[in-house]
């Protein structure tokens, strides 16, 4: 089955840095890449998502790139807030026949310093 | 257009009894996914089911978990003689047909004293 790994598991920004966390992912059918925030305590919210033919998704201080030759894609957030702090995830899904479960990475808790 | 709502969002019990948990999907969402957090990891798939059939119970333990999703009324999410180990925070998320977003409820924390 699928196998996503993600890096760092901790992030520490001064608030205007650039974030960046990495994923990769085993299984060459996935084709849907989202990115989830979770704030403590709350429900896991999707800020950005990508499909297998799109090489780079970008959304105001949210960009994602997909590197599907190396099955590994990344997270980017410029202009860092401290309303950005919180866990990410990355997922992988393949939207074959069946539209199945997604395999989310550990998780990155992300700390952004005013 | 109300998200998908879980309850209840906390739940304790003692070893041995039963935990239900309910998700009600987004309006019409037909696919509801069961996934678990453990403390500080990351979520981990349970079970996918549409109206009355599992699709895909790969993730759920074989012992005492059971899943359903009736044609009428919310997901559940049975647990039977829970343990210790089975205290974490149960996410449920529901799928529109044809679309590719899952869209998270607000969860239901278990914690089996």
């Amino acid at each position: 089955g699928e196998n996503v790994e993600q890096h760092p598991s901790t992030l520490s920004v001064q608030e205007g840095d650039s974030a960046v966390i990495k994923c990769t992912y085993s299984d060459s059918a996935s084709n849907y890449f989202p990115w989830y925030k979770q704030e403590l305590g709350k429900r896991p919210q999707l800020i950005i998502d990508i499909r297998s033919n799109v090489g780079e998704k970008k959304d105001q201080r949210i960009a994602v790139t997909l590197n599907k030759t190396a099955k590994h894609f990344s997270l980017h957030i410029t202009e860092t807030q401290p309303e950005d702090s919180a866990v990410y995830f990355c997922a992988a899904r393949n939207l074959g026949t069946s539209y199945g479960k997604l395999t989310f990475g550990q998780g990155t808790i992300l700390t952004v310093h005013p | 257009n109300a998200g998908v709502m879980q309850n209840p969002r906390h739940l304790v019990r003692r070893r041995g009894q039963e935990a239900r948990l309910r998700c009600s999907p987004m309006k019409g969402h037909s696919h509801v996914y069961w996934y678990r957090q453990l403390p500080e990891e990351g979520l981990k798939f349970m079970v996918y089911l549409q109206k009355e059939n599992i699709i895909d119970e790969s993730g759920m333990p074989k012992e005492r978990f059971s899943a359903e999703f009736p044609k009428e009324g919310p997901s559940i999410l049975r647990i039977q003689q829970v343990v210790r180990g089975d205290s974490a925070a149960y996410f449920c998320a529901s799928q529109r047909q044809g679309e590719e977003t899952q869209y998270f409820g607000p969860g239901t924390r278990l914690l089996v004293l």
